[in-house]
């Protein structure tokens, strides 16, 4: 069981717009450490798509965005294309574990 | 061009002990935090141990404090992760990453290598 809680699995059709929320608790997001998040295309090492919470690497394209609130945060990706569709990670700071946890991951589907 | 290389990965008893190497190129070295980050088969993401650049520092997740090891050279550019008491559940393939940010609370691994396989099995 992750600290910090993912869905499973979404999907959308090519063009919609898809979001992946990541919830955490007070020793984590809601303490004020950053979240980024990973995508993680089938049999690659993962890639950071989203840092500090809403900022893209350069090569990242603008479809992907990120917001935190609380104890929560999202990725939203709009005009979903196929290239999209892979696994999705978040990532904060738990200073209760002293250290840095993942969600358990989203898969993405393309329809 | 920033690469991360793992080498390292085997086929090991449970109780036994495997190091993993890191190469590092392309950035200087001694100027980043590095991670370890391993995914067992078909499941999802785990930080498992993490280095400062210079400072010594050392993090640990719970579930291999007192097994695992995490070092680094920075004169040879490595990075290593000695393990030992070895349990079927460490099954997983390991990345190397390099860790960017500008304190420890913000750090996200921007760099990733292309991993290592380690199978713990009798």
């Amino acid at each position: 069981q992750s600290v910090l809680t993912q869905p499973p699995s979404v999907s959308g059709a090519p063009g919609q717009r898809v979001t992946i929320s990541c919830t955490g608790s007070s020793s984590n997001i809601g303490a004020g450490s950053d979240v980024h998040w990973y995508q993680q295309l089938p049999g690659t090492a993962p890639k950071v798509v989203i840092f500090d919470n809403n900022n893209r690497p350069s090569g990242v394209p603008d479809r992907f965005s990120g917001s935190k609130s609380g104890t929560s945060a999202s990725l939203a990706i709009t005009g979903l294309q196929a290239e999209d569709e892979a696994d999705y990670y978040c990532q904060s700071y738990d200073s209760s574990l002293s250290g840095w946890v993942f969600g358990g991951g989203t898969k993405l589907t393309v329809l | 061009e920033v690469q991360l290389l793992e080498s390292g990965g085997d086929l090991v008893q449970p109780g036994g002990s495997l190091r993993l190497s890191c190469a590092a190129s392309g950035f200087t070295f001694s100027d980043f935090a590095m991670s370890w980050v391993r995914q067992a088969p078909g499941k999802g993401l785990e930080w498992v141990s993490a280095v400062g650049g210079t400072s010594g520092y050392t993090f640990y997740t719970d579930s291999v404090k007192g097994r695992f090891t995490i070092s680094r050279d920075n004169s040879k550019n490595m990075l290593f992760l000695q393990m030992n008491s070895l349990r079927v559940e460490d099954t997983a393939v390991y990345y190397c990453a390099k860790m960017q940010g500008a304190i420890y609370e913000s750090y996200y691994m921007d760099v990733w290598g292309k991993g290592t396989t380690v199978t713990v099995s009798s």
